[in-house]
């Protein structure tokens, strides 16, 4: 069963730093593009960053391009979200997901996805 | 940027209804479409993908429809368990943009 589990959010003050992991089992994780997607409380769902399986391709939602650094160890089985320069708009759950579907390298849907942590900025 | 526009924001409606979600994008994106489930509290749950493909585990009560710019998510017959916010995304080109999403509220 394919599971991930995201760990490392929490209260940041506005400006500081916060690295997110998830943590994959259940399928290779070196042959799956990965992805984080936010959600604001109350609001939808907005794309955040993908990264492929060799961590050699990555794309950036403009919001939080320069900023945040998505990666991966392979060897550990897991993602990061460095997120530096954080503002109260980046507030929200945090999901990983895994990119299915293989005509493009970063996937094409999301699935399965984590269970969500919290980052909340603010003084 | 392609942005995806959800119609309606919300709706009510009773159990056994027929109910149908649609979603626009402005620009064509083939058939890179995909709908998402999400319940309160919940992480979203993948519904459909490539517009009409059902993921594996997923009623047959749930099809989708459309290419290009238009598409739609179709529930033929709510359950109690259907009422969710339901959410269509495209992957044509990044950024990977999500529709505002459809609320289905118990009438």
């Amino acid at each position: 069963e394919v599971q991930l589990v995201e760990s490392g959010g929490g209260l940041v003050r506005p400006g500081g730093s916060l690295r997110l992991s998830c943590a994959a089992s259940g399928f290779t994780f070196r042959d799956s593009a990965m992805t984080w997607v936010r959600q604001a409380p109350g609001e939808g769902l907005e794309w955040v960053s993908s990264l492929s399986g060799s961590g050699a391709s990555t794309l950036y939602a403009d919001s939080v391009k320069g900023r945040f650094t998505i990666s991966r160890d392979n060897s550990k089985n897991t993602l990061y979200l460095q997120m530096n320069s954080l503002r109260a708009e980046d507030t929200a759950i945090y999901y990983c997901a895994k990119s299915g579907g293989d005509t493009s390298w970063y996937g094409r849907w999301f699935d399965p996805w984590g269970q969500g942590t919290l980052v909340t900025v603010s003084s | 940027d392609i942005q995806m526009t959800q119609s309606p924001s919300s709706l009510s409606a009773s159990v056994g209804d027929r109910v149908t979600i649609t979603c626009r994008a402005s620009q064509s994106i083939s058939n890179h479409l995909n709908w998402y489930q999400q319940k309160a509290g919940r992480a979203p749950k993948l519904l459909i993908y490539l517009a009409a493909t059902l993921q594996s585990g997923v009623p047959s009560r749930f099809s989708g429809s459309g290419s290009g710019t238009g598409f739609s998510l179709t529930i033929s017959s709510l359950q109690r368990e259907d009422f969710a916010t339901y959410y269509c995304q495209q992957t044509y080109s990044g950024p990977l943009t999500f529709g505002g999403g459809t609320k289905v509220e118990i009438k």
